[in-house]
C-alpha cells in the first residue's frame, strides 16, 4: 500500500508570490490534515479536510488556504508569499473513525 | 484545548543507557496521546499510540510509554539506546472526533553517545 506522497519536495519561491502544493493521501483515506514545521513555531496545525469538506482549522492567516478533491487528493495554497512561510509543509492522512495520522515526507518550502 | 509540553528540547545518553523523554499534556477529556519520530529532512513516523485500555503501550524499535492520568504525562522510554535512536522526538494529543487535529509539543532532539 503507497503511503501518504507530497509534491514536489522542495520548492523556492519569491516573496509576494502564491505557491500550492499537493498531497495524496493513502489508499481510502478520507481525512487529510496539513501542519507547518519550523525551527521557531515548531510543528502548527493548518487545517483538516473530509470529504471534501474543511473540518477543523488552525490559527493562520486566510494567506493560507487548502481543498480536497472526490478523490481525497489534497491541495494547499499560500498567497502572497512571506519570508516567514518558509517551512517544511507536511500533510498527513486517517481513516475513517481512525485515530492514526500517517505522514508524508513533506515539502520544504523556501521564500526568498 | 488541548496542549503538549516536552521537558527538554535535547537529551544526550551514551549506547545501551536508558532513554526517557518526558511528556505532559492538557485536555479537558480523555485524551488519545502519540508519539512521533522525525529523521532529518524526513516525515513523521508513529512510534505508539494511547487510546483506550492498556495504560502501557508498547511501540516500534524498542519503545513504550506509560500513559498516566494521575500525572498528564506520557513518557516515552526505551531500555537500551542504539546509535540509530538519534532523531527528534514528538509527542502528540488529539481527542475523539478530532484525529486530524494533533497538537504537537515542541520536539525533544535525543543525542546517542558511542
Amino acid at each position: 500500500k503507497a503511503g501518504v506522497t507530497q509534491t514536489p519536495r522542495y520548492l523556492i519561491k519569491t516573496r509576494g508570490q502564491q505557491v500550492t502544493l499537493s498531497c495524496s493521501p493513502i489508499s481510502g483515506h478520507r481525512s487529510v490534515s496539513w501542519y507547518q514545521q519550523t525551527p521557531g513555531q515548531g510543528l502548527q496545525f493548518l487545517f483538516e479536510y473530509f470529504s471534501e469538506t474543511q473540518r477543523n482549522k488552525g490559527n493562520f492567516p486566510g494567506r493560507f488556504s487548502g481543498r480536497q478533491f472526490s478523490n481525497s487528493r489534497s491541495e494547499m495554497n499560500v498567497s502572497t508569499l512571506e519570508l516567514g512561510d518558509s517551512a517544511l509543509y507536511l500533510c498527513a492522512s486517517s481513516a475513517q473513525g481512525g485515530t492514526e495520522a500517517f505522514f508524508g515526507q513533506g515539502t520544504r518550502l523556501t521564500v526568498v | 484545548a488541548q496542549s503538549v509540553t516536552q521537558l527538554g528540547s535535547h537529551v544526550s545518553v551514551s549506547e545501551g543507557a536508558l532513554v526517557l523523554l518526558r511528556c505532559n499534556y492538557s485536555s479537558s477529556v480523555p485524551p488519545y496521546l502519540f508519539w512521533y519520530v522525525q529523521y532529518p529532512n524526513q516525515g513523521l513516523q508513529l512510534l505508539l499510540k494511547y487510546t483506550t485500555g492498556a495504560t502501557l503501550v508498547k511501540g516500534i524499535n524498542g519503545f513504550e510509554a506509560e500513559f498516566k492520568k494521575s500525572e498528564t504525562s506520557f513518557h516515552l522510554t526505551k531500555p537500551s539506546a542504539h546509535m540509530s535512536d538519534a532523531a527528534e522526538y514528538f509527542c502528540a494529543v488529539t481527542v475523539y472526533n478530532q484525529g486530524g487535529k494533533l497538537i504537537f509539543g515542541q520536539g525533544t532532539e535525543l543525542s546517542v553517545k558511542p
